[in-house]
């Protein structure tokens, strides 16, 4: 079955640190990975996807990702944390079934001065 | 913004009131979707559609009834709900549907709480 997992609830970093959030998926066939950033009171909104091609995708704020196939992991990452990063973020995983979003339960991340 | 608008943003019910939910989109995209958000939990898919015909309903239960009218609104209609029906109920939308790259984009959200 398709799924996404975020495996911390939580991540703490202090500004200026390097921060990773992670996202591992289980899905058949060629997956299509996103990222999306949840604001207080706000929407979620799209941070960047990995389609095909350069593992490593760049994406909005700073932030990059890296697709890992072995593994089936497709990480956040971010190498200088900023206190505005602080939020919500979820991943999600699309397959050829096209009308299936699968999001993970989200992780906050809280960056601290 | 992200050209999502949702109306009310909050909107508290009783289980035997009936009320609706509203979604506009500004970006010319064809597919809408309903997601209903709780906490801890990963976001639900409820409902799809694609150039206003419905391609996908998740087992909702019958209590939640959607509308597409246009491309460009969608509607969720509640009645007798449920306390657990309480959640931030999320409109998104994309370009297409048949593109399994498309990015969503998603409105604020409406904060549900049923009494």
């Amino acid at each position: 079955a398709q799924s996404v997992a975020q495996p911390e609830d939580q991540v703490n970093v202090a500004e200026g640190n390097p921060l990773t959030v992670k996202c591992t998926y289980s899905v058949s066939g060629n997956p299509y990975l996103f990222w999306y950033v949840q604001y207080p009171n706000r929407g979620l909104q799209f941070l960047l996807k990995y389609i095909t091609g350069d593992n490593l995708v760049k994406g909005s704020y700073g932030f990059e990702a890296e697709f890992n196939k072995s593994q089936t992991s497709f990480h956040l990452k971010k190498p200088s944390a900023l206190v505005s990063d602080s939020a919500l973020y979820f991943c999600a995983v699309r397959d050829m079934d096209f009308n299936k979003f699968y999001f993970g339960s989200g992780t906050k991340l809280n960056v601290k001065p | 913004e992200t050209g999502v608008t949702q109306t009310p943003r909050h909107l508290v019910m009783g289980m035997t009131n009936k009320k609706s939910l509203k979604c506009e989109q500004h970006l010319g995209h064809n597919a809408m979707y309903w997601y209903k958000q709780s906490a801890k939990k990963p976001l639900e898919l409820m409902f799809v559609y694609s150039l206003e015909e419905r391609v996908e309903n998740n087992s909702v239960p019958s209590r939640f009834s959607p509308e597409c009218p246009n491309s460009s609104h969608l509607f969720l209609h509640l009645h007798t709900l449920q306390p657990e029906d309480s959640a931030l109920y999320l409109c998104a939308s994309s370009q297409v549907l048949l593109a399994a790259d498309n990015e969503q984009f998603f409105g604020p959200g409406t904060r549900l709480t049923v009494l």
